[in-house]
Parts: structure tokens; C-alpha cells; sequence
């Protein structure tokens, strides 16, 4: 499975959008771009995933670049309830996530 | 459907003990997996089941490690002769055939002393 490249850290503020980038340069044509979160002491938790489109659902978007090398999580009004580890995942289909250490994101009031 | 359901939610052992944990997944997902987490690391995955079928072991499941999906409902993971490098997150988590999310239990937190 390829890999991703996320920034350890970032911060916001309560209810101003979030971009959480994540690079995956060896991605393959097969390959689809998950993300999910980990709030504190629960399981992850599905977001969103695309192929080679921008992504809407109720939770976020999801915007992917046209040479699919990276792709970047955007929650449009951040909330006290969005803090967690976000984990980008690329994955063929296949059953196996590999999971990195994700972006633990802070929202501040 | 209350989603993925994972027992116990604690587990605190002695080294040398075998401990058993157990996953409930959503009822017509046929596909599931466990992983484990250890503190400040994304989870790991550990093995897969298609219904009752085990079709991949990682290498980091030892032998001391086993799990069981009889009839393609429930899992079951074994732990034997527990170490303290056992203590972690275990995750539960299913989900439908081809490229759809997986829903996550919330885990099994162990903790070998």
C-alpha cells in the first residue's frame, strides 16, 4: 500500500475552516483516498473518500489534485467536537488499511 | 443497528494469562478486521476475515495471537501467555465488500501486569 504524509500538528480556530493536507506521491491509479478521525479514547471514525473527484458530504470535503499526489480534508466550520486525529489512508479496494500518526488537529474557543 | 460492539472495554491481566476478546459486528457486513493501537501510533492492522474465512494474518500477530469468526458473525481474538508488550488498543471494525468505509468498535483496552 502507498504512503501518506501528514503534518504531525495543526491548530484552528472555532468555527473558521480547516485544510488538513496529506501527500501521497506514489500513489497508484487504483488506489482511494480515505479519511478518517480518532477522537480521544474511541475507534476511528469514517469522513470521507474519493477517487480522482471533489468530495461533499455532511462532515467535510474532500479536495483532491489533479495528479492525485495529494489531497486535502477541509472542515468548513471547525467546532470544539472536531479535535482528533485525522488519518489519511490510501487503500486499492483491498481490506487493509495502513494507517500513519495522522494530524492530531486543536481547536481553539 | 448500534454499530460494531466490542467486549469487554477494559481488560487488565496478569503476564502469562490468556485473555479473549469479542466483536459484534453490523449484522450484514461481511467483511471483518482487527487492529491494534498503541499510544500515540495510528492503529496497526492485524488480521481480516471474509465472513468465516481468515485470509490474512500480519506478521505481527504472533502465535501466541488467534482469531475465530465462526459462521461468519461474531469474532473472537485470543491472546495467550499475555506479555507486557501486549497492553494496547485492540480495534474491532466491518464493513460491506468492495471500496466502502469500515465502522470501528470502540476497543478493548488491555493492560498486562
Amino acid at each position: 500500500d502507498a504512503k501518506t504524509t501528514q503534518p504531525n500538528s495543526m491548530e484552528s480556530n472555532e468555527e473558521e475552516p480547516v485544510h488538513l493536507p496529506c501527500n501521497h506521491s506514489t500513489i497508484s491509479g487504483t488506489d482511494y483516498i480515505h479519511w478518517y478521525r480518532q477522537l480521544p479514547s474511541q475507534g476511528p471514525e469514517y469522513v470521507i473518500h474519493g477517487l480522482t473527484s471533489n468530495v461533499n458530504n455532511r462532515m467535510a470535503s474532500l479536495a483532491i489534485a489533479e495528479d492525485r499526489k495529494s489531497s486535502t480534508l477541509i472542515l468548513h466550520r471547525a467546532t470544539l467536537r472536531d479535535a482528533a486525529v485525522y488519518y489519511c489512508i490510501l487503500t486499492s479496494g483491498t481490506y487493509k488499511y495502513i494507517f500513519g500518526t495522522g494530524t492530531r488537529l486543536k481547536v481553539l474557543a | 443497528d448500534t454499530g460494531v460492539s466490542q467486549n469487554p472495554r477494559h481488560k487488565i491481566t496478569k503476564r502469562g494469562q490468556n485473555v479473549t476478546f469479542r466483536c459484534d459486528p453490523i449484522s450484514e457486513h461481511n467483511r471483518l478486521y482487527w487492529y491494534r493501537q498503541t499510544l500515540g501510533q495510528g492503529p496497526e492492522f492485524l488480521t481480516y476475515f471474509q465472513n468465516e474465512a481468515q485470509l490474512e494474518k500480519s506478521r505481527l500477530l504472533s502465535d501466541r495471537f488467534s482469531a475465530e469468526r465462526p459462521k461468519g458473525s461474531f469474532s473472537t481474538l485470543e491472546i495467550q501467555r499475555t506479555e507486557q508488550g501486549d497492553s494496547a488498543m485492540y480495534l474491532c471494525a466491518s464493513s460491506l465488500a468492495g471500496n466502502t468505509e469500515a465502522f470501528f468498535g470502540q476497543g478493548t483496552r488491555l493492560t498486562v501486569v
